[in-house]
């Protein structure tokens, strides 16, 4: 589906090094959220951004940081990258202002070895 | 911070019969609720919600009930078929945003 999109889809990294996930939509929402998923946990937030340079933390947000300098892109980083962040890595948009439903990009598969 | 749990975790039926899932939030002020459907390797997709003044929503073979009262709300497949086989979120919001998601269902509707 055209709106939402992250990269890179795979990355497999070692313990330590830092690695950046973007997400960029094409719709000009305001909301946009990082998640991750993990067997028997479901989907856990771990930060969001309610406008350009306005972000504020999930329940997972320890050792992650992100950025959103622009409308359309919001940067997720591990700044030094462990064994337990391997996970999959989705990003969402909210669509219809704050009320509204949120649509998930494709997902970014993360391994640390 | 909201806590949704969900149930069962994993559910089996036959094709044709119904399917219901279970979710319980515990912030009272949360006052809308999606449910999402993934399929292997693929995104979570919206497949129906509920807000906090309603208490029953219907979508052709798909049904979302809310009790605001006991804080729980629960997702109703009728007539399923193999194409319904994946995994179910439930999830809770508060304001709008922080959606807190259950740990989901994995549904297999046997043919």
């Amino acid at each position: 589906d055209a709106g939402i999109t992250q990269s890179p889809r795979h990355k497999v990294t070692e313990t330590g090094t830092p690695v950046t996930l973007r997400c960029h939509q094409t719709e000009n929402h305001r909301y946009m959220y990082w998640y991750r998923q993990d067997p028997g946990h479901g989907l856990r937030l771990i930060h969001y951004s309610y406008g350009v340079k306005d972000t504020d933390k999930g329940e997972v947000s320890d050792g992650y940081s992100v950025s959103r300098s622009k409308t359309e892109d919001f940067l997720l980083t591990l700044e030094s990258a462990t064994s337990s962040q391997t996970s999959v890595y989705f990003c969402a948009i909210q669509r219809s202002g704050i009320t509204g439903e949120l649509f998930f990009g494709e997902g970014s598969r993360l391994t640390v070895l | 911070g909201e806590n949704v749990e969900q149930h069962p975790s994993t559910l089996s039926v036959q094709e044709g019969d119904s399917a219901v899932i279970k979710c319980t939030y515990s912030d009272s002020a949360s006052n809308y609720f999606p449910w999402y459907k993934q399929e292997l390797g693929k995104r979570p997709q919206l497949i129906i919600d509920i807000r906090s003044n309603v208490g029953e929503k219907k979508d052709q073979r798909i049904a979302v009930t809310l009790n605001k009262t006991a804080k729980h709300f629960s997702l109703h497949i009728t007539e399923t078929q193999p194409e319904d086989s994946a995994v179910y979120f439930c999830a809770a919001s508060i304001a709008g945003n922080q959606f807190y998601f259950g740990t989901g269902t994995s549904l297999t509707v046997i043919p």
